[in-house]
């Protein structure tokens, strides 16, 4: 069945360092999601990427979805302590036709930002 | 609206014994699902519903049970609890189902201990 993989799985820095975050699945997406959770709370969708190649910028982050549609990164620059938590993505399962019924995420990338 | 609410926010439990962690949305989501949160395990699918009355299994569906008899509720069942469920659960919603764009609305979980 589909899989998508995240790496690495905790990431250290220190405050104001870059941080990188990629997500890879073992077949092509329709669009990807990605997702971060504070440390005790819960999942807030950041954004959605759909075509092959695109990037989106919010302030700091920057995501890529790949061009052959099966990857993906999300890149923070000059992190900041607010950064903090565990970042998803997430990709659909197609379930035939034109149906999706289920999202299946990355085990996710669990940052931690040093003052 | 409030969003997505879930109850209760802890519980233990004995092995055996069953409950029924409740999920509510006041968004007229069309589908509605429940994930298990475990460390380096990621966000894992349970159970999903795609409207009113139809229910699927997600990737770990052993050991629970749902319904979804209104729109707005999708109660999750546990039929007699064993230590192995020891885990975060989160309930989530989104717009529509069927369709490949799915932002995920997640509420704020509940912390289960089976001893």
């Amino acid at each position: 069945g589909q899989q998508v993989m995240q790496i690495p799985q905790y990431q250290h820095v220190q405050e104001g360092e870059d941080f990188t975050t990629y997500c890879n699945s073992s077949t092509t997406l329709s669009n990807i999601q990605w997702y971060k959770q504070r440390p005790g709370g819960h999942p807030v969708f950041l954004i959605q990427l759909v075509k092959s190649g695109e990037v989106k910028k919010q302030k700091r982050l920057t995501f890529q979805f790949g061009e052959a549609k099966k990857n993906s990164s999300l890149h923070i620059t000059a992190t900041q302590t607010t950064d903090v938590g565990t970042y998803f993505c997430a990709g659909p399962r197609y379930a035939g036709g034109t149906s999706y019924g289920k999202l299946t995420f990355g085990q996710g990338t669990i940052l931690t930002v040093h003052p | 609206n409030a969003g997505v609410t879930q109850t209760p926010k802890f519980q233990v439990l004995k092995t055996g014994q069953s409950m029924t962690l409740q999920c509510a949305q006041d968004m007229n989501h069309e589908y509605m699902s429940w994930y298990r949160q475990d460390p380096g395990m990621g966000l894992r699918l349970i159970h999903y519903s795609v409207g009113a009355g139809i229910t699927d299994q997600g990737e770990v569906p052993n050991g629970y049970n749902v319904s979804r008899s209104t729109t707005e509720d999708f109660p999750l069942r546990l039929l007699s609890a064993a230590p192995s469920q020891t885990s975060v659960y989160f309930c989530a919603s989104s717009p529509r189902a069927g369709v490949s764009y799915n932002e995920q609305f997640f509420g704020p979980g509940t912390r289960l201990t089976v001893l």
